[in-house]
C-alpha cells in the first residue's frame, strides 16, 4: 500500500460527458502529479501541483483540468470525453524532491 | 527536451535466467534515474534509483548503473522468478528543471517468466 488513494478505480462513461477522478495523497505530501497510461501513448505526465498550485504542466488536454485543494487533496476533470480518453489515470504524491509514489489508479473507458 | 528509451518487450525468459532490460536517456542537466514496476492491476512502485553517475541501485535481486559515459541504466537480475513477471518502467528526473521532480517514463517492457 503506497499512501495514495484514488476514487474511483472503474469508471464507465460515455462519450461527450465529464467525469472527475479524485486523489488522496500520502500524509505529509505537498506535491500531487497526475498520468495518463495509454496502450499507445505510455506513460504521460499530465500536470503537478504543489501545496495547491500548479507546478508543472504536461500533455494535458484544454478539456481536461486538475486542482489541488487546502486539504491537499486533488482533482483531475475530464470534460467532452472522447473515445480516445479511455485509458488508467495514475496519481502521484511526493516531497518536492522526493520518491514519487503511486496510487492503483482509476480505469476510465469511454463507449 | 528529456526523454528515456526503453527496449521493446515483451521480453520472455525462464525461471532463473538472467535478465537484461536495457534504458538509454538523453537530458539537459544531471537527472536521477529510477526503475519502476508494475505488477497486474497494481500501481507502479519504485524498485530502485540512482541519483548520480556511477551510482549503483539495487533492490530485490536487481540492480542498475548509473553510466553517465553511455546515457544508460540498464536493469539486471541474475536469476529471475516468476513473481518478477510484471512491466518495468525507466524514467528519469530533472531536478535542475524548476518543475519539482516530474517524472519521464520509458515506454515499459513487459517480462514474462516461465517456470
Amino acid at each position: 500500500d503506497s499512501g495514495v488513494t484514488q476514487t474511483p478505480k472503474h469508471l464507465i462513461t460515455a462519450t461527450g460527458q465529464r467525469v472527475t477522478l479524485r486523489c488522496s495523497p500520502r500524509s505529509g505530501d505537498l506535491s500531487v502529479y497526475w498520468y495518463q497510461q495509454s496502450l499507445d501513448q505510455g506513460l504521460q505526465f499530465l500536470i503537478q501541483y504543489y501545496n495547491g498550485e500548479e507546478r508543472a504542466k504536461g500533455n494535458i488536454l484544454e478539456r481536461f483540468s486538475a486542482q489541488q485543494f487546502p486539504d491537499l487533496h486533488s482533482e483531475l476533470n475530464l470534460s467532452s470525453l472522447e473515445l480516445g480518453d479511455s485509458a488508467l489515470y495514475f496519481c502521484a504524491s511526493s516531497t518536492l524532491t522526493g520518491e514519487l509514489f503511486f496510487g492503483e489508479g482509476s480505469r476510465l473507458t469511454v463507449l | 527536451g528529456d526523454s528515456v528509451t526503453q527496449m521493446e518487450g515483451p521480453v520472455t525468459l525462464s525461471e532463473e535466467a538472467f535478465l537484461t532490460i536495457n534504458c538509454t536517456y538523453t537530458a539537459t542537466g544531471y537527472p536521477s534515474l529510477f526503475w519502476y514496476v508494475q505488477y497486474p492491476g497494481e500501481g507502479l512502485q519504485l524498485l530502485l534509483k540512482a541519483t548520480k553517475a556511477d551510482d549503483k541501485g539495487s533492490n530485490k535481486g536487481f540492480e542498475a548503473t548509473y553510466r553517465k559515459e553511455t546515457t544508460s541504466f540498464h536493469l539486471e537480475k541474475g536469476s529471475v522468478q516468476v513473481s518478477d513477471s510484471a512491466v518495468y518502467f525507466c524514467a528519469l528526473s530533472d531536478l535542475t528543471w524548476n518543475a519539482g521532480n516530474m517524472l519521464t517514463f520509458g515506454g515499459g517492457t513487459r517480462l514474462m517468466v516461465k517456470p
